[in-house]
């Protein structure tokens, strides 16, 4: 099986602007989450999707935003990216998104903002 | 709150040598406990769930819930075990992960 695969790989982006990042999960996996990851805050939990419903939220603010499709494929979308949202984004995808199971990431989009 | 706490940023052992990263965790349910690891230029993947209780690549990990702690262990630390590490935690009823800071390990020569 193909793995979970995201899109675009590196992005730059001014402040003021938004952005949308794609992540296709594992074939016949239902549930996607999104992380993001920087140096000082690690590695933090930012929302799951499940039957294009968001299902689980993390402690960010408006702007992050995201939607999944009926094929299980997820966008997230920032709104007035501010220099604080450089960071790496990670997607991963589980089959139910039970609590035991095992998610499975994505290689990441690097998001630079300028 | 849930919350991983991991308190080696790095750790450097001999190739031999036993490992054990620490991690210890706060949460008022029953939590799942996991083992990620990120080797270098590849994506971050599943080390060893508690929920499994098996050995990955020889390494091991015991949930003890009287000291809240979840450390992983290895009796012989091999060069290809140089990785980043990541404990996380999945809460009741949540796909949701918290992760640790993560230990950076390194196995010399």
């Amino acid at each position: 099986k193909a793995g979970v695969t995201q899109t675009p790989r590196y992005l730059i982006k001014t402040r003021g602007q938004q952005v949308t990042l794609s992540c296709s999960p594992i074939s016949g996996h239902r549930s996607v989450s999104w992380y993001q990851q920087t140096p000082g805050q690690g590695l933090q939990f930012l929302f799951e999707y499940f039957s294009e419903t968001q299902r689980n939220k993390g402690n960010f603010p408006g702007r992050f935003s995201g939607r999944q499709f009926s094929n299980s494929r997820s966008e997230m979308n920032v709104s007035t990216l501010e220099l604080g949202d450089s960071a790496l984004y990670l997607c991963a995808s589980s089959l139910d998104g039970g609590q035991d199971e095992t998610q499975y990431f994505g290689p990441g989009t690097r998001l630079l903002v300028l | 709150a849930q919350r991983v706490t991991q308190p080696e940023k790095l750790l450097s052992v001999f190739k031999g040598a036993p490992v054990e990263l620490k991690c210890n965790y706060s949460y008022s349910g029953s939590p799942e406990l996991f083992w990620y690891v990120q080797y270098s230029r590849q994506r971050l993947q599943l080390l060893l769930r508690h929920i499994s209780r098996e050995s990955i690549k020889g390494f091991t990990a015991d949930l003890n819930k009287g000291e809240t702690s979840f450390h992983l262990k290895k009796p012989f630390a091999q060069e290809e075990d140089s990785a980043m590490y990541y404990c996380a935690l999945s809460g009741q009823g949540a796909q949701k992960l918290v992760f640790g800071q993560g230990t950076r390990l390194t196995i010399n020569p």
